[in-house]
């Protein structure tokens, strides 16, 4: 079966840094994303990577090993309005997107 | 740019009534959309995709001849859900991927959520 694993909820401090995990197992990759959910909002898209490496956008950063089947998420100088849910998603060989449960992460002062 | 639109952004409706969610690509023509589905504290939920002027497909567990799809253009999309029960309350949100030369991800709409009495 098709899996994406990631932490349920993580806890970080205003101005810290803090790292999402990701693992999948899918069949066929080709592609993970990274979206942002605030509660009662549509996520929001962070980041694409498909080739091993790591992927800097501003403030926010995504890792890809794909022999690993492993993924993060890198969220620095931390603000309070980056609490919200982080969505690890694998579009498999079909190009289907296979969703993660997503992390809560809450940022504390 | 990559914008896409949902109506309403909420709606309250009775049991046994129907009602349509309307999903529009902006500023792209999106040869794919995708429905999804959120309860509470839960992840997204696919529910349907559609491509442009053929069938929706449905994904297992989704009733078809209650949640209508109509993708009758590349920047319009229709999902009706038909005679909604209580339990059909939730936060529906549509996606739009752009065609040939675009990338892979999906644009998310607001979501549109639904409570039904």
């Amino acid at each position: 079966g098709q899996n994406i694993d990631q932490p349920t909820e993580m806890t970080a401090t205003e101005g810290a840094i803090v790292q999402i995990n990701c693992t999948y197992q899918t069949s066929g990759f080709n592609g993970l994303f990274w979206y942002q959910q605030h509660a009662g909002e549509a996520p929001t898209f962070l980041s694409y990577n498909v080739l091993d490496g790591l992927e800097e956008k501003g403030r926010f950063s995504s890792f890809l090993s794909r022999s690993k089947g492993y993924s993060y998420l890198l969220l620095k100088e931390l603000q309070m309005k980056d609490s919200a849910s982080y969505l690890c998603a694998v579009m498999d060989s079909n190009y289907q997107l296979i969703w993660g449960a997503g992390t809560k992460l809450i940022i504390k002062p | 740019g990559a914008v896409v639109s949902q109506h309403p952004s909420w709606v309250i409706c009775k049991s046994g009534t129907s009602v349509k969610i309307e999903c529009r690509s902006l500023d792209f023509q999106a040869t794919t959309m995708f429905w999804y589905r959120q309860f509470p504290k839960q992840s997204l939920m696919l529910m349907a995709t559609s491509n442009e002027g053929s069938k929706a497909t449905y994904e297992q567990g989704v009733e078809k001849d209650k949640f209508l799809i109509n993708h009758a253009s590349l920047t319009l999309s229709t999902l009706t859900v038909t005679s909604a029960h209580p339990e059909d309350s939730s936060f529906y949100i549509c996606s739009a991927r752009p065609g040939a030369g675009g990338a892979y991800e999906q644009y998310f709409g607001p979501g549109t959520r639904l409570t039904v009495t």
